[in-house]
């Protein structure tokens, strides 16, 4: 079965620029997306198809994709960023969210 | 404004089943692609099924399968999922999912599973 690996944690200060990676072998052949969750609320769209932003997303969140690896990227990260970050990706019949990472602006 | 409005809390005994409903307005439902994903308090996000347009089928995850039973009423626009079989690992908030990229998120039902 597949699995998307993310680091459990990332910690920037305002102004810093936030990187969040996740691996796994089936992000060769599919895109990523990226979802917030802060606390006590559902999550929220930030990226789909491994670069795209949709509307209402401030420009400061973009991704990226190389091999096995997609990367959240938050340039200039704000205290309002602090917040859980999944990526998910889709294969075959199964539908696959990483584990969180915990982005704290600090 | 497209939204999804999920049914309120449930508390239930192991063995039980749930049934958590997910009604879509401001479009139609056919029109999303309905999954639902779960999460246990304090954990991750959890995939549990949901439409695939590609094939016109319900996929579920194999975790769920013989237990989860998916389904949509589009004379009322509203979709649902059956869980049976409780135990209290399926404590959970259980989120409806719409859009082809996942853009569209109910608040979240509570389920306890709790004798």
């Amino acid at each position: 079965s597949y699995e998307l690996t993310q680091p459990s944690s990332v910690s920037v200060s305002p102004g810093q620029t936030a990187r969040i990676t996740c691996s796994g072998d089936l992000l060769a052949k599919k895109n990523g997306r990226w979802f917030q969750q802060k606390p006590g609320q559902a999550p929220v769209l930030v990226i789909y198809r491994d670069t795209k932003r949709p509307s209402g997303i401030p420009e400061r969140f973009s991704g990226s994709s190389s091999g096995t690896t997609v990367t959240l990227t938050i340039s200039g990260a704000q205290v309002e960023d602090e917040a859980d970050y999944y990526c998910y990706s889709a294969a075959d019949n199964n539908r696959i969210f990483g584990g969180g990472t915990k982005l704290t602006v600090l | 404004q497209v939204q999804l409005v999920q049914s309120g809390a449930e508390v239930k005994k192991p063995g039980a089943s749930v049934k958590v409903s997910c009604k879509v307005s401001g479009k139609s439902l056919t029109e999303l692609s309905m999954h639902w994903v779960r999460q246990a308090p304090g954990k991750g996000l959890e995939w549990m099924g949901g439409f695939d347009p590609e094939d016109g089928e319900t996929i579920y995850a194999q975790k769920f399968q013989g237990r989860v039973t998916m389904t949509e009423d589009t004379s009322t626009d509203t979709a649902h999922m059956e869980l049976s079989s409780l135990r209290s690992e399926d404590t959970a908030v259980y989120y409806c999912v719409g859009g082809w990229y996942f853009d569209l998120w109910g608040r979240g039902t509570l389920v306890t599973v709790s004798s």
